[in-house]
């Protein structure tokens, strides 16, 4: 099946800081979708990306289908940012199964 | 969008017992999946939930351990059946909407004793 890699596992950053965490994957995609996880352990959808670049406020993400990988980038971080960032894919089949990456997980500090 | 409310948010239970876990959704969904998401891990999908039929199982879970049912488009169960410690996770419900994008509930938090 479908591989997908996250980059870094870990982040630390100040707040104000900017960062971009990245995703790699090893097939062609018909969906790709980046979530982040409070600390509560709620899902929230950030964006449905399975080419091209999206932006919501402070976050954008980069999907670069050809050479499967996608980014995304946190600028201006709030410590409400802090939690895990995952990248989801389906790699198509009537099943729309997603395989997640492993996260990344950050934090912001004060 | 789709919202997806789930039941209950979190449980502590003894082991040998059986939960289940309740998926509601404010619209119709073309399909339904319950995921398993261990201490630390990532999200692993547990099964495909189809209405009116069997789900379908992932390699490494099955049915005796995780009946699942979905009587209608908009509601599914999930039953973590004799409970162990080893089953304590988050267990999220998701369905997908607007095309290809899955929506996810806010998980269930259980704990077994």
């Amino acid at each position: 099946g479908i591989q997908v890699e996250q980059s870094p596992p870990d982040l630390i950053l100040q707040e104000g800081a900017n960062s971009t965490l990245r995703c790699n994957f090893s097939d062609s995609v018909n969906n790709l979708q980046w979530f982040h996880q409070n600390p509560w352990g709620q899902l929230i959808n950030l964006f449905y990306i399975p080419s091209g670049t999206k932006q919501n406020g402070r976050l954008s993400a980069t999907t670069v289908a050809t050479e499967r990988y996608s980014l995304l980038y946190i600028s201006s971080s709030q410590t409400t940012d802090s939690g895990v960032y995952f990248c989801a894919v389906w790699s198509g089949g009537s099943n729309y199964k997603l395989t997640f990456g492993k996260g990344t997980l950050l934090t912001v500090n004060p | 969008s789709a919202v997806i409310s789930q039941k209950p948010s979190r449980d502590i239970c003894q082991r040998g017992t059986s939960l289940t876990i309740q998926c509601q959704v404010d619209s119709q969904v073309t399909m339904m999946f319950w995921y398993r998401q261990q201490p630390g891990q990532s999200l692993t999908l547990i099964a495909t939930a189809n209405q009116g039929s069997e789900a379908t199982y992932e390699s490494g879970f099955v049915i005796d351990k995780f009946p699942i049912s979905r009587p209608n488009l908009t509601f599914s169960t999930l039953t973590v059946s004799n409970m162990s410690p080893e089953d304590s996770s988050i267990y999220l419900c998701s369905g997908t909407g607007d095309g290809y994008i899955q929506y996810f509930g806010a998980g269930t938090r259980l704990s077994v004793l």
